[in-house]
């Protein structure tokens, strides 16, 4: 009974470069989140997503970054043209439909370093 | 503006101790969670407490839910090292989808064997 799977767990990019940061929810899981966790800040909601749909990206920032969940495969989280402030741990989150909506399981996070 | 004050921000002590760690805020929640988060790991959810004044226990960790529903404490007895990790408290973001949570700083603790 596999947790939250994100991959990969470390990534290095140089600015400019794309990164891709990948997560499948768990098993009977419909719902996923993304947070990010920058050095000395807390965990910070960026975009919750249903197969398909894009339910709420209040917290994703304008620019570069894109997150879908298609109807087939993980969930992906895609950061365009890196800059040095991108570098933070990046975790998926996922739940259930209906009740205990709010209750995420989080995977062991992707951690990206731009150089 | 929802805002989760935790304190202390770390907290290093040796093993068989007490100790308890706060959360607080001035918005009333209907909800809120606690979470550890051990080095290199994500979070992972110990206990939601709903009701004002409420008390639920995991082990030797004691949750407290304020009765204004604005604050929360952690107390751990008789500590062990693996009670070692992030401790962070979170609310659901008003007005936000399901999901969408705030969390606090966290609570560094550290147990010295």
């Amino acid at each position: 009974n596999a947790g939250v799977m994100q991959n990969p767990r470390h990534l290095v990019r140089r600015r400019g470069q794309e990164a891709r940061l990948r997560c499948s929810p768990m098993k009977g899981h419909s719902h996923v989140y993304w947070y990010r966790q920058l050095p000395e800040e807390g965990l910070k909601f960026m975009v919750y997503l249903q197969k398909e749909n894009i339910i709420d990206e209040s917290g994703m920032p304008k620019e570069r970054f894109s997150a879908e969940f298609p109807k087939e495969g993980p969930s992906i989280l895609r950061i365009q043209q890196v800059v040095r402030g991108d570098s933070a741990a990046y975790f998926c989150a996922s739940s259930r439909q209906g009740p205990g909506a709010n209750v995420l399981t989080f995977g062991a996070g992707s951690r990206l370093t731009v150089l | 503006t929802q805002l989760l004050e935790q304190s202390p921000q770390f907290l290093s002590i040796q093993e068989g101790e007490n100790l308890t760690v706060y959360c607080n805020s001035s918005s009333v929640f209907s909800s809120l969670q606690w979470y550890r988060q051990e080095p290199g790991e994500g979070p992972v959810l110990l206990v939601t407490v709903v009701t004002g004044g409420e008390v639920k226990k995991l082990k030797r960790l004691t949750f407290q839910f304020g009765d204004a529903r604005k604050d929360s404490s952690l107390h751990i007895t008789a500590a062990q090292p693996g009670d070692t990790g992030l401790y962070l408290c979170a609310v659901g973001n008003l007005g936000g989808s399901q999901g969408n949570l705030i969390f606090g700083k966290g609570t560094k603790l550290s147990v010295k064997p």
